[in-house]
């Protein structure tokens, strides 16, 4: 099932903070996150696992609530290559097909 | 390191016409995965590879899609036929395992007239 995400969009100036959210109504063992720019590849930033494990990026933070099956994803103080669509994909237990949710576009004005 | 190679990176063809994709993963990867992205959506996976072997093609439309992973290494994706529906870029990714993060390829546009 597909996860959904909130904001569909947000417009930052530069340095702001943004949240992006993801939820599940399934029970969720893994949480990834990805940024693509129009027209290119989606490029990795975050695994967050059941348990607490976290793989990710240095600049960019997230969370997963596994209660409540959602995750959030943190950019802080936004700069102009932070622009994209951010898609968090989801895995279940016993599952190994990542479902994307439908994106949130990210817009980062100077 | 070299990423995962796509080719071609743009296919126009007709309805009803035959279209093959190909997939160079990243070395070592053992894990592949076929993505389908319609404009304005996040990818939909259509099958994923362990090695050689498929781990999921559930939502692969067996009908008209195939794919193959020869020797556990290079990929292909074929459309026979095509339909208008199948508009989209299709999107190569591979990983270590399935555990562990995706990296993608810069995809294959897809026109269908």
């Amino acid at each position: 099932q597909q996860p959904v995400q909130s904001p569909q969009a947000v417009i930052l100036r530069e340095g702001e903070d943004a949240v992006i959210n993801c939820s599940s109504s399934k029970a969720l063992y893994s949480v990834h996150w990805y940024r693509q720019k129009h027209g290119e590849a989606p490029v990795f930033l975050m695994i967050l696992l059941k348990g607490g494990e976290q793989k990710g990026h240095e600049k960019i933070s997230a969370s997963f609530n596994e209660k409540k099956q959602q995750s959030s994803l943190y950019l802080t103080a936004s700069q102009l290559s932070y622009s994209g669509t951010y898609f968090c994909g989801t895995t279940g237990a016993g599952s190994y097909q990542l479902t994307f949710g439908k994106g949130t576009k990210l817009s980062v004005i100077p | 390191e070299a990423g995962v190679a796509q080719s071609p990176r743009y296919k126009i063809i007709e309805k009803r016409q035959s279209v093959a994709f190909w997939c160079n993963p990243i070395s070592g990867h053992a894990t592949l995965y076929w993505y389908q992205q319609i404009l304005g959506q996040g990818p939909k996976l259509l099958i994923q590879f362990q090695n050689n072997g498929v781990v999921d093609d559930s939502q692969l439309p067996k009908d008209r899609f195939s794919a193959e992973r020869l020797k556990g290494v290079d990929s292909t994706l074929k459309i026979q036929p095509a339909k208008l529906e199948d508009s989209a870029v299709y999107l190569c990714a591979s990983s270590l395992d399935s555990e562990q993060p995706q990296h993608f390829g810069d995809g294959t546009r897809l026109s269908i007239l």
